[in-house]
């Protein structure tokens, strides 16, 4: 199975300040002909998860442009530019490339 | 306005079964593939079964391969899983979601509790 290794397992930011989750594959996550299925979640204190981007670096409608994505082959990474109150949660990537499909430990971030 | 509402959630003893039911609705059910995925109690996410949106292609992880099985409806708009032989490690929430490889809408989920 793909691991997906995520770092930090916790992430303490200031509001309004950027922060960054890196998410790190055992193989590459390229899918022929179809692109790299690389995808990241955020699951808000008692709710589902929600999606934020898909492959790698496509925003979802509704996601502000605070939050972006990069990356390629096993290497990924999230970046808000600016942290609000609201994006307090846990963070998971996820490879949709390979099966089984896996998901990241995941990265908790809260506000200092 | 997409929607996923799973049901069928509950206790149940070790060795048991149990049936899931996720209802759609707001979108074109028979054109997306489906998955569920599930979360054990402060744990992480782990992907569990999906299906292909036509049901004639069908994937499982390793752990419960040989004791789920995913189907669907396309007349109704409903995705099943059948879950049997169940056993401690199986209790999570266990979260609908629309597509496969980039999913994108999950319901609220529902409990399965397995325990004596």
């Amino acid at each position: 199975d793909v691991v997906m290794t995520q770092s930090p397992l916790s992430l303490p930011v200031t509001l309004g300040q950027p922060a960054s989750i890196s998410c790190r594959s055992s193989q590459s996550l390229v899918y022929s002909g179809e692109g790299t299925y690389l995808n990241w979640f955020l699951q808000r204190p008692g709710q589902s998860p929600r999606r934020l981007i898909y492959m790698v670096s496509n925003r979802d409608s509704g996601v502000p442009d605070r939050f972006s994505g990069s990356g390629s082959g096993t290497d990924f990474t999230l970046t808000i530019s600016r942290v609000e109150a609201e994006d307090v949660g846990i963070y998971f990537c996820m490879q949709g490339t390979h099966w089984p499909l896996t998901f990241g430990g995941g990265t908790k971030v809260e506000i200092k | 306005e997409v929607q996923v509402l799973e049901s069928g959630g509950g206790l149940v003893q070790p060795g048991g079964s149990l049936r899931l039911s996720c209802a759609a609705s707001g979108y074109t059910f028979d054109r997306f593939d489906m998955s569920w995925v599930r979360q054990a109690p402060g744990k992480g996410l782990e992907w569990v079964s999906g299906i292909r949106a036509s049901g004639f292609e069908t994937f499982y992880a390793d752990s419960v391969k040989g004791r789920f099985t995913i189907t669907r409806d396309n007349s109704k708009n409903t995705l099943d899983l059948q879950m049997n032989s169940l056993r401690g490690e199986d209790t999570a929430v266990y979260y609908c979601v629309r597509g496969l490889r980039a999913p994108d809408y999950w319901g609220q989920g529902t409990l399965v509790t397995v325990s004596s």
